[in-house]
């Protein structure tokens, strides 16, 4: 079963604009991250937050993260074309599992 | 640093057949995950390796094994192929493994089982 759940499934934005992805999950976590993937491929590693952040920045990404609610997410600034991609969220289920679970992935189009 | 390769990077096989598909992790690092992907189910994780030791293994029959060498390189195993198999497989390395240590994800191999 899936632990982190995004949302939207699909999001279609104009180069340019921002884009905002949110993540659910169920049980407690020591940490989160973000990955992208483009069609087909491997997945890229975006950032990583930890149980006791609120907040992290790398470049155009921003992520927040809300343990009392259990979610997250990933913010993309001034957005580009070669955003275009799909978006997870993992998870680790239980500390010392070494089991990622992902959730099933945002789709982002970005429109030159 | 050379990152994580997988090879073959595409595969057709037929059902009943049996698959190796191979990973070699980034240089240094031990930990080794499996996951495979498919539309239906999405990222599911397969089983992860240290050190040669298998640490968790994910909900998948027994037709599905791995292992990991002395060299942190490691193997996957697929025996008696069916229809459902057909996806993408892709092998992860890290330090030290889990969700503390970022993973980094080789370009997969793609099974089609005919």
């Amino acid at each position: 079963s899936q632990q982190g759940e995004e949302d939207p499934q699909a999001l279609s934005i104009q180069e340019g604009e921002n884009a905002t992805m949110n993540c659910s999950y169920k049980t407690s976590i020591n940490n989160l991250q973000w990955y992208r993937q483009n069609s087909g491929r491997g997945l890229v590693h975006l950032i990583l937050i930890r149980s006791n952040e609120r907040e992290k920045h790398s470049g155009r990404l921003r992520v927040t993260l809300d343990t009392s609610k259990k979610s997250s997410s990933l913010l993309i600034t001034a957005s580009r074309a070669a955003d275009t991609a799909s978006y997870f969220c993992a998870t680790e289920r239980g500390a010392g599992s070494y089991q990622l679970t992902f959730g099933k992935g945002t789709k982002l189009s970005v429109i030159p | 640093k050379a990152g994580v390769t997988q090879t073959p990077r595409y595969l057709i096989k037929t059902r009943g057949q049996q698959v190796t598909l191979s990973c070699s992790p980034i240089s240094g690092h031990r930990s080794v995950s499996w996951y495979q992907q498919t539309p239906g189910q999405g990222l599911q994780f397969l089983f992860e390796y240290f050190s040669e030791t298998q640490r968790n293994k994910g909900n998948f029959p027994g037709r599905f094994s791995g292992r990991q060498f002395s060299n942190s390189r490691s193997e996957m195993n697929v025996s008696t192929l069916e229809l459902g198999d057909s996806a993408l497989y892709l092998c992860a390395s890290s330090l030290a493994g889990g969700g503390a240590d970022t993973q980094y994800f080789g370009p997969g191999t793609r099974l089609t089982v005919l």
